[in-house]
């Protein structure tokens, strides 16, 4: 079964920092462009970033940009968000979601994992 | 950053009605355009991709439409287990913006 697991939020102060993990399994994980999505609470959907399966590449929000940085590691079939000066708007759910390439639809999600950007 | 307009926001009707979600884009994106189902405390599911694919294991009630521009999400005959949230994406460029979403209920 294809499945992705996100791990890592929690309740962090403004300006704070946070990295979270998305492990992939039940696929040939480097195949494959992974995504952040997030969502707001009662808001709708916001892509986040992306990096392509060999992880040469990588793209970002403008409201991330120069604050997130996602990696992966393929030997680990993970992929992370490195999120740093974090603000109140950044309180979301977060999703990792798989597709063949960068601009492919999104088959497979996580279950998302919670931040929230409190003092 | 391309736009993606969901219209209604919300809709209710009745079990065994014909449904149908409008999506417009800001600029042309062919059929680049999908549509995701999202339940309450779930996270989002494909249903249809490249504007009219059926997603494998998506009932054949959903269908979708559209080029260019502008685009429906069609559900045939509605029934309860499709209360949800409905949300377009375009994967034409990066970013994939999304629609606002259409909140479905049953009468």
């Amino acid at each position: 079964e294809v499945q992705l697991l996100e791990s890592g939020g929690g309740l962090v102060q403004p300006g704070g920092s946070l990295r979270l993990s998305c492990v992939g399994s039940g696929f040939i994980f480097n195949n494959y462009a992974m995504t952040w999505v997030r969502q707001a609470p009662g808001k709708g959907l916001e892509w986040v970033s992306a990096i392509r399966g060999t992880g040469t590449s990588t793209f970002y929000a403008d409201s991330v940009k120069g604050r997130f940085t996602i990696s992966r590691d393929n030997s680990k079939n993970t992929v992370y968000l490195q999120m740093n000066s974090l603000r109140d708007e950044d309180t979301a759910i977060y999703y990792c979601a798989k597709g063949v390439l960068i601009l492919d639809p999104f088959d497979v999600w996580g279950q998302g994992t919670m931040v929230i950007v409190s003092s | 950053d391309i736009q993606m307009t969901q219209s209604p926001s919300s809709l209710s009707a009745s079990v065994g009605d014909k449904v149908t979600i409008s999506c417009r884009a800001s600029q042309t994106i062919g059929t680049s355009l999908n549509w995701y189902q999202q339940t309450l405390g779930k996270a989002p599911r494909l249903l249809l991709y490249g504007a009219s694919s059926l997603q494998s294991g998506v009932p054949s009630r959903f269908s979708g439409s559209g080029s260019g521009t502008d685009f429906t999400l069609t559900i045939t005959s509605l029934q309860p287990e499709d209360v949800a949230t409905y949300f377009c994406q375009q994967s034409y460029t990066t970013p994939q913006t999304f629609g606002q979403g259409t909140k479905v209920e049953v009468k």
